[in-house]
This record gives structure tokens, C-alpha cells and sequence, in this order.
């Protein structure tokens, strides 16, 4: 089984730092690729799909990028409202599915 | 409005067991994949099964042979059968689906349904 690993685990910034995290997979999944947003006591919520494509209403100072088996989340200036933990999600053997272990963003 | 609803949720003995349903709404339920998730306090996300249109499911080790989805497409339900259950089963239980046909990531969740192991 293709196991994704997330890192790093929690990362604390200021307001207007940019922020990248890292999701490896350990064999290559092309593109298929999606990245969650968990507030605390919320739903997780779809922020990119494809590596890189954006879903409809996510602010753009998200970005995702990468393909095969390096993959990134980048928040170009990282605001209050963005505190949450943040999941990658393979789904290039879907229905079989497997989420990476989070990394929880909190603001300095 | 596109919707999941979980419900069946709740306190159980291990080794017993339960049954999770989700009611979906707002959109054509039966021309989709669906999915079960779920995370236990303080914890990830864990994909849990899944079952395809033609009623194809999936599951992974850690809970195949003990748990079983299922769908009632003239109901717009889905269905998660809990057997065997253990104290690492507990975690909220959500059930989920890509509205999409560009990609499968899930873009549509349900609020959850609470399920403890204890005795």
C-alpha cells in the first residue's frame, strides 16, 4: 500500500508569513493529489484537488504543487483564519483512498 | 442544497455491534462512489471503506471482514454495518463524496456521527 507522510507534524508562524508543507507519497501517484483544511470541531474542507488546482471560493494565497511522489501546500501569507490542521490525500487508486497525518498550523 | 446526513451513532460494548446511515440529498446519489471516514479525538483522517456505483466496495486492513458498506440507492442512503467492534473504533464517523467527475477528492461531507467503544 502507498503510504503518504505529511511533514512537519505542527509548524507555528506569524501573521503574513508564508507557509509551505510537505506530503510525500512512497510510490509515484502523478497527480492525483488533494489537499484539506480541518478548523478545529469543523468538517474538513477540499482546498485543492489535481496537485494544483484550486477549489471554487479558496482563497488564492493557497497553492499546491508537485507530482509523482513531492508534493506541497504553500500559504503565501498565512492569516488568523487559517489555523487549522491541514491533510494531504492520495486518490490515484480511488475508491481506495489514503489521507497523510496532518499538520497542525498555529499562529505565533 | 447538497447534503450527507450521518445518523446511528453511539455508545457500544466491544465486540458488539452497530449500524451507521447517511441520507444523502441534493444530488443524484445513486451516479456517485461513497465513502466513510473517520477520526478519533485528537487524531487524522482515516478512510474507512467505500463502495462504487455498481455496488463494488472496498475496504481497508484494518477493518475488512469486520465492517461492511452497503447502499440503498432508492432511499439515497448509505450504510456502514460495524461488527467486532473495539475501543479503537471510536472516533466520529463521517461520510463523504467527490461531487466532481474531474477528480475524486471529497468535496462534500457530512457533519459525523459519534461512535464510542467502552464498556
Amino acid at each position: 500500500d502507498i503510504q503518504m507522510t505529511q511533514s512537519p507534524s505542527s509548524l507555528s508562524a506569524s501573521v503574513g508569513d508564508r507557509v509551505t508543507i510537505t506530503c510525500r507519497a512512497s510510490q509515484g501517484i502523478s497527480n492525483y493529489l488533494a489537499w484539506y483544511q480541518q478548523k478545529p470541531g469543523k468538517v474538513p474542507k477540499l482546498l485543492i484537488y489535481a496537485a494544483s488546482t484550486l477549489q471554487s471560493g479558496v482563497p488564492s494565497r493557497f497553492s499546491g504543487s508537485g507530482s509523482g511522489t513531492d508534493f506541497t501546500l504553500t500559504i503565501s501569507s498565512l492569516q488568523p483564519e487559517d489555523v487549522a490542521t491541514y491533510y494531504c490525500q492520495k486518490y490515484n487508486s480511488a475508491p481506495q483512498l489514503t489521507f497523510g497525518g496532518g499538520t497542525k498550523v498555529e499562529i505565533k | 442544497e447538497v447534503q450527507l446526513v450521518e445518523s446511528g451513532g453511539g455508545l457500544v460494548q466491544p465486540g458488539g455491534s452497530l449500524r451507521l446511515s447517511c441520507a444523502a440529498s441534493g444530488f443524484t446519489f445513486s451516479s456517485y462512489d461513497m465513502h466513510w471516514v473517520r477520526q478519533a479525538t485528537g487524531k487524522g483522517l482515516e478512510w474507512v471503506s467505500a463502495i462504487g456505483t455498481a455496488g463494488d466496495t472496498y475496504y481497508p486492513g484494518s477493518v475488512k471482514g469486520r465492517f461492511t458498506i452497503s447502499r440503498e440507492n432508492a432511499k439515497n442512503s448509505l450504510y456502514l454495518q460495524m461488527n467486532s467492534l473495539r475501543a479503537g473504533d471510536t472516533a466520529v464517523y463521517y461520510c463523504a463524496t467527490s461531487s466532481s467527475w474531474e477528480h475524486d477528492a471529497f468535496d462534500i461531507w457530512g457533519q459525523g456521527t459519534m461512535v464510542t467503544v467502552s464498556s
